[in-house]
């Protein structure tokens, strides 16, 4: 199947800092990437929709100036949370669809721990 | 939007059992995908089933449309097999290519 890498892994940061997340198509490319938020124990939450070339698409209640989405190439979607709460800690996951089956493809996801 | 429910929320198998998980949604969908979530957190591709009968080793799925609902099969469950098993799924039409995802099912398979 298609591949989507994130990377970090996991990133512990202090309170205040920005992390960026990286997510990449390896073997397609991907005009369109969505980026997911996970709690322990709960489902998946949809955060915004990147599109390649133009600004994302924010779900209703996730701030744009928080999590900064930059699409530049049709491989790359990078999600930065710009000054890290405590609370911003979560499981991040990208993911893609190949376009040819209208399958989506998860990337490994990515821990986020702010201190 | 569209609204996916899975049940049971909680399932505790011993090894060697066979399990049916189900996923109903409240629309017409154009993408119903299983997911097993693996202990890292990563997501794992069982099936893309948005109608119809697959089947891939000890697990099948098979989704009805045109009842709104598709059932995952696990068979001669394994302690591999625990984890959490998500459906999602996508609304028919227009040009949104967003996957809306149930609340999961936990397994827990023992030894």
């Amino acid at each position: 199947g298609a591949v989507v890498s994130q990377h970090p892994s996991w990133v512990i940061c202090k309170s205040g800092t920005s992390v960026k997340i990286e997510c990449r198509s390896l073997d397609f490319q991907a005009t369109t990437m969505f980026w997911y938020r996970q709690f322990p124990k709960q489902s998946l939450m949809l955060m915004a929709t990147s599109n390649e070339g133009s600004k994302a698409t924010y779900e209703q209640g996730v701030e744009k100036d928080k999590f900064l989405i930059n699409h530049a190439s049709l491989t790359l979607s990078t999600l930065t949370v710009t000054s890290a709460h405590p609370e911003d800690s979560s499981f991040y996951i990208c993911s893609a669809y190949t376009g040819d089956t209208g399958e989506l493809f998860f990337g490994e996801g990515s821990r986020l721990t702010v201190l | 939007g569209i609204q996916v429910e899975q049940s049971p929320p909680d399932l505790i198998l011993q090894e060697g059992a066979n399990s049916t998980l189900r996923c109903n949604f409240s629309d017409s969908v154009n993408n119903l995908q299983w997911f097993h979530q693996n202990p890292w957190g990563q997501l794992i591709n069982l099936f893309y089933i948005p109608s119809g009968t697959k089947q891939n080793g000890r697990l099948s799925a098979t989704t009805v449309a045109t009842e709104r609902y598709s059932l995952l099969y696990i068979s001669s469950s394994q302690t591999t097999d625990s984890g959490v098993y998500f459906c999602a799924s996508r609304i028919s039409g227009g040009s949104n290519y967003k996957l809306t995802f149930g609340k999961g099912t936990l397994l827990t398979v023992n030894p």
